[in-house]
């Protein structure tokens, strides 16, 4: 059955380093998501991406992060310096079109110290 | 800014016994989306319904779309331990591309 895989699964890094965190969606799939859950908090949509471009970001989404799709199979998500309050896991999604099921990943879970 | 509660937050209870999960908002939404999550893992969809005042049946849980699609319900019958989980709704509008995740629910069945 395909699956969206992220990885790394958790990842502890020092506030201000970056991180990539990667995902593979599912290949017949065209649009692309990144969530995120903070413990004990609901899950929160940071962007969504299609057609190479963002197509919706949230406030949460600010110039400290950033999307790409590097080549045909690898979705990632960019965060430039980090931050205490950045740690959660993080969901990667796709789905095949627009309002469509989306299938989510494993997650990463990020710990930032 | 579209909001979606949930309730009960918590709840637990005996195997065999029933339940209901509620999935409330001011916002309609286009569809809604119920997914369930365990520890460490994503969320794993259980049923999308569509049309205002839908029923969707899914072995011995029950999803109800409410008629003007604001609303949502999960009933559960009989429930057995291996219903443990988080229980999430998520709706979707016309106009955009995100799922909007309510509060959760966590259940705890107990043999």
């Amino acid at each position: 059955e395909p699956e969206v895989t992220q990885t790394p699964s958790h990842q502890v890094t020092q506030m201000g380093q970056e991180v990539i965190l990667r995902c593979v969606p599912i290949s017949n799939h065209l649009y692309f998501y990144w969530y995120r859950q903070i413990l004990g908090q609901k899950v929160e949509f940071l962007v969504s991406f299609y057609n190479n471009e963002i197509s919706e970001k949230s406030e949460i989404f600010d110039d400290q992060f950033s999307v790409e799709r590097p080549d045909g199979s690898n979705f990632t998500l960019k965060i430039r310096s980090t931050k205490l309050e950045d740690s959660a896991m993080y969901f990667c999604a796709s789905t095949i079109g627009r309002n469509t099921e989306a299938f989510f990943g494993q997650g990463t879970r990020l710990t930032v110290v | 800014t579209q909001l979606l509660e949930q309730s009960p937050q918590f709840l637990s209870i005996q195997e065999g016994e029933n339940l209901t999960v509620y999935c409330n908002s001011s916002s309609v939404f286009s569809s809604l989306q119920w997914y369930r999550q365990e520890p460490g893992e994503g969320p794993v969809l259980l049923v999308t319904v569509v049309t205002g005042g839908e029923v969707k049946k899914l072995k011995r849980l029950t999803f109800q779309f409410g008629d003007a699609r604001k609303d949502s319900s999960l009933h559960i019958t009989a429930a057995q331990p291996g219903d443990t989980g988080l229980y999430l709704c998520a709706g979707e509008s016309h106009n955009t591309d995100k799922l909007i995740f309510g509060t959760g629910t966590r259940l705890q069945v107990f043999p």
